[in-house]
């Protein structure tokens, strides 16, 4: 499985935006990009996904370069609920899903 | 409707005991995968089950069994049960297709003494 690379650790005023970086330079042409968070005390939950194009959604948007070798997490609007662990995950396009995940990016979020 | 449930929340074994942990899955998924979360680490994915059989199996050694039920929950079995198996137990579930959403459960929380 392709790999990622996150920050360790990032931090954010509330109630501004978060950008959170993710590398995948070995990423092939099948992979979707898959962003999960985990907040503390619980099991980690689905944020967004995408293959080229950039996406929104209720929760967040997902920017991903033209050459699909990084893409970035962005949190319009960061609140004390978004503090988590952030994991960027490379999923092929299969039958026998699973999920790989790295140590993420722990986001503190300031009030 | 119920999301993905987990028991027991918590757990107390000693070494060389077994263990088995259940999952119950988000209503209408069929699909249902392991995972093991030592404290400060990214979770590990053990085994995923499909139609009651283990569709794929993540480095886990054979101590490591499970079994799907045919209202798609599950168990997990750990034999032998080490020192280091003392981790956060997450049961995923989703409905197989290319972009299977997992929904996770708020884990078993084992320590082996």
């Amino acid at each position: 499985d392709a790999k990622t690379t996150q920050p360790n650790s990032m931090e954010s005023n509330e109630e501004e935006p978060v950008h959170l970086p993710c590398n995948h330079s070995t990423i092939s042409g099948t992979d979707y990009i898959h962003w999960y968070r985990q907040l503390p005390s619980q099991g980690p939950e689905y944020v967004i996904h995408g293959l080229t194009s950039n996406v929104n959604n209720r929760m967040a948007s997902l920017a991903i370069a033209e050459d699909r070798k990084s893409s970035t997490l962005i949190l319009h609007r960061a609140t004390l609920r978004d503090a988590a662990v952030y994991y960027c995950i490379l999923r092929e396009y299969s039958g026998a899903n699973n999920l790989f995940f790295g140590t993420g990016t722990r986001l503190t979020v300031i009030p | 409707d119920a999301g993905v449930t987990q028991s027991p929340t918590h757990l107390i074994k000693t070494r060389g005991q077994q263990v088995t942990l259940r999952c119950s899955p988000k209503s209408g998924h069929d699909t249902v995968s392991w995972y093991q979360q030592a404290l400060g680490q990214g979770p590990q994915f053990i085994f995923q089950y499909y139609e009651e059989e283990e569709r794929q199996r993540g480095n886990f050694p054979d101590r490591f069994s499970g079994h799907q039920f045919p209202n798609y929950s599950s168990e997990l079995n750990v034999n032998a049960l080490l020192l280091g198996d003392s981790a956060l137990y997450l049961c995923a579930s989703s409905l197989v297709g290319p972009i299977d959403t997992q929904y996770f459960g708020p884990g078993t929380r084992l320590t082996v003494l």
